[in-house]
């Protein structure tokens, strides 16, 4: 089976600091990879995603995850944080053949001035 | 191009009372999920179609929770009786036909469920 776990349930920032989410997953087989956002009563937001080739990936609104097999990790950063970047983020993989995605518990961030 | 639409976006019930909820996913996408997300967890998988077929119902507690995809269309989540564990967002997500296990699912923006 495979699981994700995702470190720190609450990460706090001051605005224009780096931000790290970490995660961690467990799989059998070549894991596909992906970070959710999820704003205030809203759905989840794809903001990036890991299938093949290159490790290092850029999604949407400056972040990005690199994909580490020896260390079974796919960490999101970004260089500088924003006060809109303020929100849930979900680690998630993707299950068996029938693309069930799993995700981890989340971690919330906050960014403050 | 239209997402995925969800209603009610809230909902505030009794105990033993029912409930449903709705989902129209994106325009010729396949696969149909619904996950249950408790506040403070990571959303949990439901129930998966393919088509108006399940593929995948191992987390969803049968005795009180149903679920239905008529025509591979629409879906529909019927909770009956609510207990107060059910407080939750039921979040519905659709991923198109074909490509690869990268394909993204996309989500609506969810039902919020109170049992009170």
């Amino acid at each position: 089976a495979q699981s994700v776990t995702q470190l720190g349930s609450h990460v706090s920032v001051s605005e224009g600091a780096l931000v790290l989410l970490r995660c961690n997953y467990s799989s059998s087989v070549p894991p596909y990879l992906f970070w959710y956002v999820q704003y205030p009563n809203q759905g989840l937001q794809l903001l990036l995603k890991y299938t093949t080739g290159a490790t290092l990936v850029k999604g949407i609104n400056g972040f990005e995850a690199e994909f580490k097999k020896s260390e079974t990790s796919f960490h999101l950063t970004k260089p500088s944080a924003h006060m809109s970047d303020a929100a849930e983020y979900f680690c998630a993989v993707i299950s068996g053949g029938y693309n069930k995605l799993i995700f981890g518990a989340g971690t919330r961030l906050a960014v403050h001035p | 191009e239209a997402g995925v639409a969800q209603s009610p976006r809230y909902k505030i019930i009794e105990k033993r009372q029912s409930v449903a909820f709705w989902c129209n996913p994106i325009s010729g996408h396949a696969t149909l999920y619904w996950y249950q997300q408790i506040l403070g967890q990571g959303p949990k998988l439901l129930i998966q179609f393919q088509n108006n077929g399940v593929v995948d119902d191992s987390q969803l507690p049968k005795d009180r929770f149903s679920a239905e995809r008529l025509k591979g269309v629409d879906s529909t989540l019927k909770i009956q009786p609510a207990k107060l564990e059910d407080s939750a967002v039921y979040l519905c997500a659709s991923r198109p036909a074909g490509g690869g296990l990268g394909n993204t699912i996309y989500f609506g923006e969810g039902s919020w469920l109170t049992v009170v």
